[in-house]
C-alpha cells in the first residue's frame, strides 16, 4: 500500500532533550516536506527536499533540522526542543515537486514539549 | 510573499444545505490551487486541484471549485452537504515556480443532522 509513515504518533518530551521524528515513503517520491499544524495558523512548512541531499528551508525552519540521505526517508530533528515547538507535525511527499502531483500526507505526530 | 486567506473559520450547516467556502490568494502570476480535507483524527487528503484549463474543477465526493482569476479566488462548493463532510478544509496555493505550497488557516465545517 502506498503510504507515508511517520513515527512516533505521539511524543511527550522535556525542554532541551534532542528528538527525531521519522518519515518514510514507499512511493519513490522525489519531493518530501515537513509541516507543523497549529490552531488558527493552518499548516506551515518547516523544510522541504526536492531530492536526495537537496533540502531547503520553508517558512518556519528555526529550531529544526532535516536530512535526506536516502530517497525514502526524511527525518525531522529537534536538537533542543522548546515548548513553542509543541504542535502537530505532518510529513508529506509527492512524485516530483508539487508541479503536477499532489501531496500525500502521513498520519501526523503530536509533539508535546514540557 | 504569497498569502492565502480563508475568511470562514467555522461553518455550521444542516445536512442537505449548500456549501461555499471562500479562498483568496495574493499573487499576480501563475498559480496552482488546491483544496485539501482533514477528517477528524486523520491526515490531509486532496479534494481537488486546478493547474490550467477549465476554471471549474470537480473533485471527489461531489465537491467542486471555481478559479476566478480576476478575483484571486478559488472557492469550494458542494450543492448538498452530508454529515460525513464534517471536517477541516484547507486551501493551498503554489505560485510561479515555487517548490512549496502555502496553506490557508483552514475552515472547520460542522454538518448537523
Amino acid at each position: 500500500e502506498a503510504q507515508v509513515t511517520q513515527n512516533p504518533r505521539y511524543l511527550i518530551t522535556v525542554t532541551g532533550k534532542k528528538l527525531t521524528v521519522t518519515c518514510s515513503q514507499n512511493m519513490n517520491h522525489e519531493y518530501m516536506s515537513w509541516y507543523r499544524q497549529d490552531p488558527g495558523l493552518g499548516l506551515r512548512q518547516i523544510y522541504y527536499s526536492m531530492n536526495v541531499e537537496v533540502t531547503d528551508k520553508g517558512d518556519v525552519p528555526e529550531g529544526y533540522k532535516v536530512s535526506r540521505k536516502e530517497k525514502r526517508n526524511f527525518p525531522l530533528i529537534l536538537e533542543s526542543p522548546s515548548p513553542n515547538q509543541t504542535s502537530l507535525y505532518f510529513c508529506a511527499s509527492s512524485l516530483s515537486g508539487i508541479y503536477d502531483s499532489p501531496l500525500h500526507f502521513g498520519n501526523g505526530t503530536r509533539l508535546t514539549v514540557t | 510573499a504569497q498569502s492565502v486567506s480563508q475568511h470562514n473559520h467555522h461553518v455550521i450547516l444542516s445536512e442537505a444545505a449548500s456549501l461555499e467556502l471562500g479562498c483568496n490568494y495574493s499573487y499576480g502570476g501563475t498559480v496552482n490551487l488546491f483544496w485539501y480535507v482533514q477528517y477528524p483524527g486523520q491526515h490531509l487528503q486532496l479534494l481537488l486541484k486546478y493547474f490550467s484549463g477549465d476554471p471549474l474543477v470537480k473533485g471527489i465526493k461531489g465537491f467542486e471549485a471555481e478559479f476566478i482569476k480576476s478575483k484571486f479566488s478559488f472557492n469550494l462548493r458542494k450543492p448538498s452537504v452530508q454529515w460525513s463532510d464534517t471536517a477541516e478544509y484547507f486551501c493551498a496555493v503554489r505560485t510561479g515556480t515555487a517548490s512549496k505550497l502555502t496553506f490557508g488557516t483552514g475552515t472547520r465545517l460542522q454538518v448537523t443532522l
